[in-house]
């Protein structure tokens, strides 16, 4: 198995407050992603980052922000967290050559926002 | 918006039969797809992939053939056994996206006894 690592795993936060998800990789790999998973809508992108300090958007970035300070670490961050965050945040990487985009998935990280 | 969809959202099959799962996708430029499966409570899992420069693609008990002509994708899985109950993805790469794959809705996949 690829070596990623989300925390935390499960967490129940109230409407307004900040939440951090991490996502930590000892594969070396390039790019990292965060996907959003809810029940009708299979998987969808919020964020990637292709290196260090290097992220942009995906289809649903509105109310998150990433950073990656460090190849093997990529956080992403609900300023002000909503109950239509609610959802299960895949991390995913990727160091396939030019064109290979097999991504290895994380165990994801079950978010509950009362 | 082009994206990538699946027939039918769920599918149930005998243990032993032959599963056909079927993904329709819209946008022509794509030229990578890949077949993910997902148990309960896990990340998605590499199953296969397919290049757009070819039509079928083997793996274990797994096949994925790839129609361009009317942009749609299948996984064959033979011999299905309980253990294959899962969700399954088709995915697609978006290449003006940090290579980000593009995830169809999925379909579920219950063998039965």
């Amino acid at each position: 198995d690829a070596g990623i690592t989300q925390s935390p795993r499960h967490k129940v936060t109230e409407t307004g407050t900040p939440v951090t998800l991490r996502c930590h990789q000892t594969e070396n790999h390039r790019y990292m992603y965060w996907y959003r998973q809810d029940p009708g809508h299979g998987l969808r992108l919020i964020h990637y980052s292709y290196g260090v300090k290097d992220t942009d958007k995906g289809e649903v970035s509105d109310g998150y922000s990433v950073s990656r300070s460090k190849t093997e670490d990529f956080l992403l961050t609900l300023e002000s967290a909503t109950s239509s965050q609610t959802s299960v945040y895949f991390c995913a990487i990727s160091g396939g050559s030019l064109g290979t985009g097999e991504l290895f998935f994380g165990e994801g990280s079950r978010l509950t926002v009362l | 918006g082009e994206n990538v969809g699946l027939h039918l959202p769920t599918l149930s099959v005998q243990e032993g039969d032959n599963s056909i799962i079927n993904c329709a996708y819209s946008n022509s430029a794509s030229d990578y797809f890949i077949w993910y499966k997902q148990e309960s409570g896990k990340g998605p899992q590499f199953i296969i992939d397919i290049r757009s420069n070819m039509d079928k693609r083997q793996g274990q008990r797994v096949t994925v053939l790839l129609n361009k002509t009317v942009k749609h994708l299948s996984l064959q899985i033979a011999a299905t056994q309980p253990g294959d109950s899962a969700v399954y993805f088709c995915a697609e790469l978006r290449s003006n996206s940090g290579y980000a794959l593009n995830f169809g809705k999925g379909t579920s996949l219950l063998v039965t006894p």
